[in-house]
């Protein structure tokens, strides 16, 4: 059975500071990963997604993945007490049209 | 563009009703959509595969006769809840993929917070 594995937090930050959100996840054939951040009350939303080993860099937004270690992070430079939300952990098993399994989520608070 | 409309946003109702949700693909095809159920700090639990002209896919665990789903179209997949009773209420979401380059990506409604009472 697939899982993906999170740490619910709450993970605080001060404001200016990296954010590092960690993922893993059991299904060592799993080729699409994602993350989402959602607010409270609000459905997800797509930040990032990766499908290859290595770093991904989008704005203030760095996704990490590492398939032989089965581990996906999400960094947050410069945080913004904007950024406190939840951050979902999504993984897609092979590509087409299958559902995504998402980890319980990381709840991030920005501290000003 | 994938944009997925949601709606109602919010409804109340008494228990034993039924309820429909409707989710719609604003700018582009959806054949498959997902719909999602989410309690109170869970995390988003896959509830059905909605196909587009054909039955959906359950998952294990989620009863067909109460969560009726229909993808009669290529922009409109609805969600009923019948006969819902208090343990029902919970945040659904349904999602969508893009299409091209968007493909691999899911597009999420806005969700509808459902109260049993």
């Amino acid at each position: 059975q697939k899982e993906v594995e999170q740490n619910s937090g709450p993970l605080s930050v001060p404001e200016g500071a990296i954010a590092s959100l960690n993922c893993t996840y059991s299904d060592r054939g799993s080729q699409s990963f994602f993350w989402y951040r959602q607010y409270s009350g609000k459905s997800p939303e797509l930040i990032m997604s990766i499908y290859s080993n290595g770093d991904k860099e989008d704005g203030r937004f760095t996704a990490q993945l590492n398939k032989a270690s089965q581990y996906v992070s999400l960094l947050i430079r410069d945080s913004q007490p904007s950024d406190s939300a939840t951050y979902l952990c999504a993984v897609n098993l092979g590509g087409g049209a299958d559902g995504l399994t998402f980890g319980k989520g990381t709840h991030l608070i920005i501290q000003p | 563009g994938a944009v997925v409309s949601q709606h109602p946003s919010r409804v109340i109702c008494k228990s034993g009703t039924s309820v429909k949700i409707e989710c719609r693909s604003l700018d582009f095809q959806a054949t498959t959509m997902f719909w999602y159920r989410q309690f109170p700090k869970k995390s988003l639990m896959l509830m059905a595969t909605s196909n587009e002209g054909s039955k959906a896919t359950y998952e294990q665990g989620v009863e067909k006769d109460k969560f009726l789903i229909n993808h009669a179209s290529l922009t409109l997949s609805t969600l009923t809840v019948t006969s819902a009773h208090p343990e029902d209420s919970s945040f659904y979401i349904c999602s969508a993929r893009g299409q091209g380059a968007l493909a691999e990506k899911l597009f999420f409604g806005s969700g509808t917070q459902l109260s049993v009472l």
